[in-house]
């Protein structure tokens, strides 16, 4: 068990929905990244909060948005969704920012869209 | 994109025999982690080797890495059932700390 927390696990939805994943991460740690995982692309990264201010920005897509709260749980918004969004998305947490940051991951929240 | 390439795509072995897997990336790195994934689990960072270093070693793993070759590889030696996973590297490099995940190695180990 990583410590970090993500909610829902499974979650099926239509497409032009929205959804709302949620992540709580380790104790302590400031820092909390999102990721994408899919069959043809890999493991993408979405993008990275650091105590309550965005910090890196990968591959999100205008209709993803993100952010972290002054609890420092953080939520990743999918709106308009398409079948291509269909993916496991996982949060990862570290105690800082900066190169060499072990992250920890989350067990993932499994999203279909139909 | 992808940085990291992991070779073989997949690998599978009887227990106790040694896997070999290995990645290659294409521009210069600060340094290369190694990370396990379990079926649709998250992933478990195994071990960090940053780009002054050889050669590390963590329980049954050795990572090395070559850096005029742009390579790195992950030992399990006395592979165990409990061992079948995915196995991904991922390189920080220039001026960026994210890093850049391959597409990984399924690692199968039959009892």
């Amino acid at each position: 068990d990583s410590g970090v927390t993500q909610t829902p696990k499974h979650l099926i939805t239509a497409t032009g929905q929205r959804v709302t994943l949620r992540c709580s991460p380790r104790s302590g740690d400031l820092s909390v990244y999102w990721y994408q995982q899919s069959l043809d692309q890999g493991l993408q990264f979405l993008i990275q909060y650091y105590n309550g201010e965005e910090r890196a920005k990968g591959n999100i897509l205008e209709r993803f948005s993100a952010q972290q709260f002054p609890d420092l749980h953080s939520e990743l918004n999918l709106s308009s969704l398409e079948l291509g969004d269909s993916a496991l998305y996982f949060c990862a947490s570290s105690a800082f920012t900066g190169t060499g940051s072990q992250q920890y991951f989350g067990p993932g929240t499994r999203l279909t869209v139909t | 994109s992808q940085q990291g390439e992991e070779d073989p795509q997949a690998l599978s072995i009887q227990e106790g025999e040694n896997a070999t897997m290995n990645c290659s990336y294409k521009t210069s790195i600060n340094n290369l982690q190694w990370y396990r994934q379990n079926s649709g689990r998250g992933l478990v960072h195994l071990i960090l080797i940053r780009s002054n270093e050889r050669e590390k070693h963590s329980g049954r793993l050795r990572v090395t890495l070559d850096t005029s070759k742009k390579s790195s590889s992950l030992l399990i030696t006395a592979s165990r059932a409990a061992d079948t996973a995915s196995y991904f590297c991922a390189t920080e490099s220039g001026g960026s700390y994210i890093p850049t995940f391959g597409r990984g190695t399924s690692l199968i180990v039959h009892p």
